[in-house]
């Protein structure tokens, strides 16, 4: 069965560096999405992304933050320079409309640890 | 703006008690529900999405129901098990994103 997958599970970074969070969406999939969760905290909204656009973005997504499609498989979260307040569990989805009607399916999650 | 809160924040039962755990939401303008389960640091499991025009939904000892118009789903676990320990989540569709309740950490012991 096709699956979201995310790269790395863990990473740990230095406050002030950039990080890149790696999503392969299903194959056929054209909507995708980063959530995150802050540790004991609700699922947050970040963004969505359609036709390599953003088509929607949460407060917590400011200028630090970007999402890109690079090539036909993989789908990016950059955060330029992390502070402490990044450290959460990072969720990529992707559904293959929009998701009024449509399911999002998940991945596993990205671990981010800013010290 | 849509808010969504999950009553009881904890939960914790004997083995075999059947289970109700409640969802609510305040636009009652929603597409999809769905409810989730989160294993402690893991990620979201889909255990049943219910589309707006369906009443409930059912998968295994798991039966959801949804009514839009008071704002509502429950989630109805039957004869519980150690294994459904977990944190319990639902989320509406609201327009093109997910909007996550704040979750029902369950407990269930032998």
């Amino acid at each position: 069965e096709p699956e979201v997958t995310q790269t790395p599970s863990h990473q740990v970074t230095q406050m002030g560096q950039e990080v890149i969070l790696r999503c392969v969406p299903i194959s056929n999939h054209l909507y995708f999405y980063w959530y995150r969760q802050i540790l004991g905290q609700k699922v947050e909204f970040l963004v969505s992304f359609y036709n390599n656009e953003i088509s929607e973005k949460s407060e917590i997504f400011d200028d630090q933050f970007s999402v890109e499609r690079p090539d036909g498989s993989n789908f990016t979260l950059k955060i330029r320079s992390t502070k402490l307040e990044d450290s959460a569990m990072y969720f990529c989805a992707s559904s293959a409309g929009t998701s009024s009607y449509n399911e999002q399916f998940f991945g596993p999650g990205t671990r981010l640890t800013v010290l | 703006k849509q808010e969504v809160t999950q009553i009881p924040a904890a939960l914790s039962v004997p083995e075999g008690e059947n289970l109700v755990l409640n969802c609510s939401f305040t636009d009652s303008a929603i597409y999809n529900l769905q409810w989730f389960r989160q294993d402690p640091g893991k990620g979201l499991t889909s255990l049943l999405l219910i589309q707006s025009s369906q009443r409930e939904q059912t998968s295994g000892r798991l039966n959801a129901s949804l009514d839009k118009s008071s704002g509502r789903s429950t989630l109805y676990i039957a004869a519980s098990q150690p294994g459904d320990s977990a944190t319990y989540l639902c989320a509406v569709y609201n327009t093109d994103k997910l909007i996550f309740g704040t979750g029902t950490r369950l407990q269930v012991f032998p």
